[in-house]
């Protein structure tokens, strides 16, 4: 079946102790990115990656990591986390590296950073 | 950056209603989608539609560039339309620019029955 799947997909952790969401998808997509939505905020880009090797931030890039050594696969690092950065996060990928294509979300993380 | 609003904000309908949802933006752009999540959280892509309109069965898009705004139409609404639907739109400044998306903040849909 074709899918991003994102683990954990609840987590709950403490300021300043780091973490890893990770974003698999099985299509060969080139084109992955990261989200996050909050209450009255809709979804914000934090970063997004045009292929392999090929990351640029979003609008909201601060606070937050990521690297796409593989083409399937776009982790998402949190080094020092906050309460801030407590929110619903979504990876998605698309075929092209334009993104132009459907994007395809996967089922969302939801991050408390206490 | 590229300035997104939605309206309306909330929409309540009966089933079998229609409705039209608004976007617009601050700059010229060529990438514009609209998506639907639905009440259990799922993001799902409607449309890209940077210009012109598209159809798909009850829903159908129009993009006027020039201007500035998109449309979404929702005819003969259904309960399984509630959610929010988000537009989102990108514009290539160079570079990779053009994998860059701004999203509006939503509107959320409510379909009784």
């Amino acid at each position: 079946e074709a899918q991003v799947t994102q683990n954990p997909r609840y987590l709950i952790t403490v300021t300043g102790k780091k973490l890893t969401v990770t974003c698999s998808q099985n299509m060969n997509h080139e084109y992955m990115s990261w989200y996050r939505q909050d209450p009255g905020l809709g979804l914000r880009q934090i970063y997004y990656s045009m292929n392999v090797e090929v990351t640029d931030k979003g609008d909201v890039p601060e606070g937050y990591k990521v690297s796409r050594k593989e083409k399937r696969n776009f982790p998402l690092i949190l080094e020092s986390p906050s309460p801030n950065q407590t929110s619903l996060y979504f990876c998605a990928s698309s075929l092209s590296y334009i993104p132009y294509n459907e994007q395809f979300f996967g089922p969302g993380t939801r991050l408390t950073v206490l | 950056g590229i300035q997104v609003e939605q309206s309306p904000p909330d929409l309540i309908l009966q089933e079998g209603a229609n409705s039209t949802l608004r976007c617009n933006f601050s700059d010229s752009v060529n990438n514009l989608q609209w998506f639907h999540q639905n009440p259990w959280g799922q993001l799902i892509n409607l449309f890209y539609i940077p210009s012109g309109t598209k159809q798909n069965g009850r829903l159908s898009a129009t993009t006027v560039a020039t201007e500035r705004y998109s449309l979404l139409y929702i005819s003969s609404s259904q309960t399984t339309d509630s959610g929010v639907y988000f537009c989102a739109v990108g514009r290539d400044a160079g570079g990779t620019s053009y994998g860059k998306l701004t999203f509006g903040q939503g509107t959320i849909l409510t379909v009784h029955p």
